[in-house]
């Protein structure tokens, strides 16, 4: 099946440093999603990306839809030990309305205080 | 928070047995979805529905059936449970299922196959 390659798949940084992971497929995805999971908890979504070179910031995350429809980028600034979780990225691609969901495998993060 | 719930949250059984889990919601939205969640792997899709009794195949649907007789309930089964089951799920919804719009996750059931 089709893959989305996150990395890296860990990080373990100090509070107030910032951080930043990303997204690559071999495929073009139409939509960009980007969830945070706290352990015990379903994923929540951060930010949603909907064109191709669009720049979006949720509070201290930003993230880009890349131009090439193949990745994707998050970026944290400022890391505050509630960033702490899991973090994945997912594509959508337009199949006939069915919103197949296209996980990686996901960003572990951890930050020191 | 999107309404919604699962149920059990957590579960034991052994090899062989029947599972139903259960995903209710109360946002009237027309898509649902059931995925898993392993190690290493992220999240992949099972099954998911585009409205009552209409459910298609994801990308891991071996060993799982769906059925949807409501909008509000969406159930998964596994008809006979093994190791390689042992899991954790997640149910999500979708208003319109597109690319524009979002899905929105259930809190998930650990499920247990001894």
């Amino acid at each position: 099946g089709q893959q989305l390659n996150q990395s890296p798949q860990s990080m373990f940084i100090q509070e107030g440093e910032d951080v930043s992971m990303n997204c690559t497929s071999s495929s073009i995805f139409n939509t960009w999603l980007w969830y945070k999971q706290d352990p015990g908890e379903g994923p929540v979504l951060l930010i949603a990306l909907y064109k191709a070179g669009e720049l979006t910031s949720n509070g201290r995350l930003t993230a880009q839809f890349g131009i090439t429809r193949k990745d994707s980028f998050l970026n944290i600034s400022a890391s505050i030990p509630s960033d702490v979780g899991i973090y994945f990225c997912a594509g959508l691609q337009d199949s006939g309305n069915t919103g197949k969901l296209i996980f990686g495998q996901g960003t572990t993060l951890q930050v020191k205080p | 928070d999107a309404g919604i719930t699962q149920s059990p949250r957590h579960k034991v059984t052994e090899t062989g047995t029947p599972v139903t889990l259960r995903c209710h919601q109360t946002e009237n939205h027309r898509y649902m979805y059931w995925y898993r969640q392993d190690p290493g792997h992220g999240l992949r899709l099972i099954h998911y529905s585009y409205g009552v009794k209409d459910t298609d195949k994801g990308e891991v649907s071996d060993g799982y059936s769906v059925s949807r007789s409501k909008t509000e309930d969406f159930l998964l089964t596994l008809e006979s449970a093994t190791s390689s089951q042992t899991s954790v799920y997640f149910c999500a919804i979708s208003l319109t299922g597109d690319s524009t719009d979002t899905q929105y996750f259930g809190p998930g059931t650990r499920l247990t196959v001894l």
